[in-house]
């Protein structure tokens, strides 16, 4: 699976959209882009993946490049509780494994 | 629903003491991870289960270690001799067999395991 690279913290305001970068500049055709987030004391937790179209879902939103090298989580209006790692993860559909880098550290300020 | 539980929740063991490290799944999912996560670091896969069948222990750092889920639901992982480098949170996910779309892997909150 491709290797990804995520700035090791960020920081939002409350209310404001949090913008959460991630280069997968080797990624492959068959592989998708997961994002999981880690509370703190928590186990991480499914947010949204994509494989080239853009997505959405209750919780976020991917913007993935066309040439598929970066992507964006987009957290709309980010409340105190999205405080949290942030992890993007590439992973082909033959992969059961999921393989964690460092991640990014949101912080969302009031 | 019941998500994934974990017990316990936290754990202090002596060096070389053995423990024991238990996972209950979502009821009905197959698939069975366990992962290592250091402090300040992301999760390491550590062992995968499909029902019963341990299919991949690659991720096991030594022979210390040892999972098993004898009847397809419930799993544990076993640390012999415990040493301090053993000092970390071990997190157990589940999910349901995978299909071509989508693969989410369901995490409990993990057990923290300290060795003194």
């Amino acid at each position: 699976d491709a290797k990804t690279t995520q700035p090791p913290s960020m920081d939002c305001a409350e209310g404001r959209a949090a913008n959460l970068p991630c280069n997968h500049s080797t990624i492959s055709g068959n592989e998708y882009v997961y994002w999981y987030r880690q509370i703190h004391s928590q186990g991480p937790q499914y947010i949204i993946h994509g494989l080239k179209n853009n997505e959405t879902n209750e919780m976020a939103s991917l913007i993935i490049t066309e040439d598929r090298k970066s992507s964006t989580l987009i957290l709309p209006h980010a409340t105190l509780r999205d405080t949290a790692v942030y992890y993007c993860i590439v992973r082909s559909d033959s992969s059961y494994k999921l393989i964690f880098g460092s991640g990014t550290r949101l912080l969302v300020r009031p | 629903g019941a998500g994934v539980s974990q017990s316990p929740r936290y754990k202090v063991a002596k060096r070389g003491q053995d423990v024991a490290l238990r996972c209950d799944p979502i009821s009905g999912h197959v698939s069975l991870f366990w992962y290592q996560q250091a402090l300040g670091q992301g999760p390491e896969f550590l062992t995968y289960f499909q029902n019963e069948a341990q299919l991949d222990k690659s991720g096991l750092p030594s022979d210390r270690f040892f999972a098993e889920r004898p009847e397809g639901s419930v799993s544990t992982l076993k640390i012999q001799r415990t040493q301090q480098e053993d000092s970390a949170v071990y997190l157990c996910a589940s999910s349901f067999p995978r299909d071509s779309i989508t693969y989410e892997q369901y995490f409990g909150p993990g057990t923290r395991l300290t060795v003194t």
